[in-house]
């Protein structure tokens, strides 16, 4: 199992971006996903959470509003698009899953994230 | 949403020794809890679920307990590699509403 997120990048305030998660070494098709970020020296705050059909999607309130996850199943591939970015969405991205545990959310693997710093 | 407190925020501990870190919640969060483990410059990692099961590959040396508002992970025997940051994290809700405890930095004493 493998997940390898890219996109990360230095931007401006108010500007937005596109984060890319892809699996491999498993059927990324029948897993929920979840992106997790790190803002540096800090801990860690979870971010959105999608189903393995993408049906149902799920935010935090930090992000609500500004923040769209989505996948493509097909490419093996988890996206998300964040617009309006501010100082606080600084940080690392994870994208996450869990496959075995019985929750979505004890996630037992991660990417090693990339990262997204917001300045002016 | 559920707030998750830590404690210690760092506990120095001799190899060897063993190791005790509390996690509480604002509220009952069931069994409905995990525990990761985060060595510097690498992704969190999967340690307890469901408050006491361990995941696949974590060593006996890692336990955890508790239910409601108060759990432990107890890691006896310190290992070099057991040096790092722990964060509990709830996920008692439906639609989602996941959140972590700010983290025990375990050091070498």
């Amino acid at each position: 199992v493998q997940l390898v997120e890219s996109g990360g990048a230095l931007v401006r305030p108010g500007e937005s971006l596109r984060l890319s998660c892809e699996g491999s070494g498993y059927a990324f098709g029948t897993y929920s996903m979840n992106w997790v970020r790190q803002a540096p020296g800090k801990g860690l705050e979870w971010v959105s959470y999608i189903t393995n059909s993408a049906n149902r999607v799920f935010y935090a309130d930090s992000v609500r509003g500004r923040f769209t996850m989505s996948r493509d199943n097909a490419r093996n591939s988890l996206y998300l698009q964040m617009d309006s970015l501010t100082a606080e969405d600084t940080g690392l991205y994870y994208c996450a899953t869990s496959i075995n545990t019985p929750s979505d959310f004890a996630v037992d693997y991660w990417g090693q994230g990339t990262l997204v710093t917001v300045s002016s | 949403d559920i707030v998750m407190t830590q404690s210690p925020a760092t506990l120095s501990v001799s190899p060897g020794e063993g190791a005790t870190l509390s996690c509480r919640a604002s509220q009952s969060v069931g069994t409905n809890l995990a525990w990761y483990q985060q060595r510097r410059g690498q992704a969190p990692r999967l340690l307890i679920y469901g408050a006491s099961t361990r995941a696949i590959g974590i060593p006996a040396r890692f336990s955890g307990s508790g239910s409601g508002t108060e759990f432990t992970l107890t890691i006896s025997s310190l290992q070099a590699e057991d040096f790092a940051i722990y964060f509990c994290q709830q996920y008692k809700h439906w639609p989602p509403r996941l959140t972590f405890g700010g983290g025990t930095k375990v050091d070498i004493k």
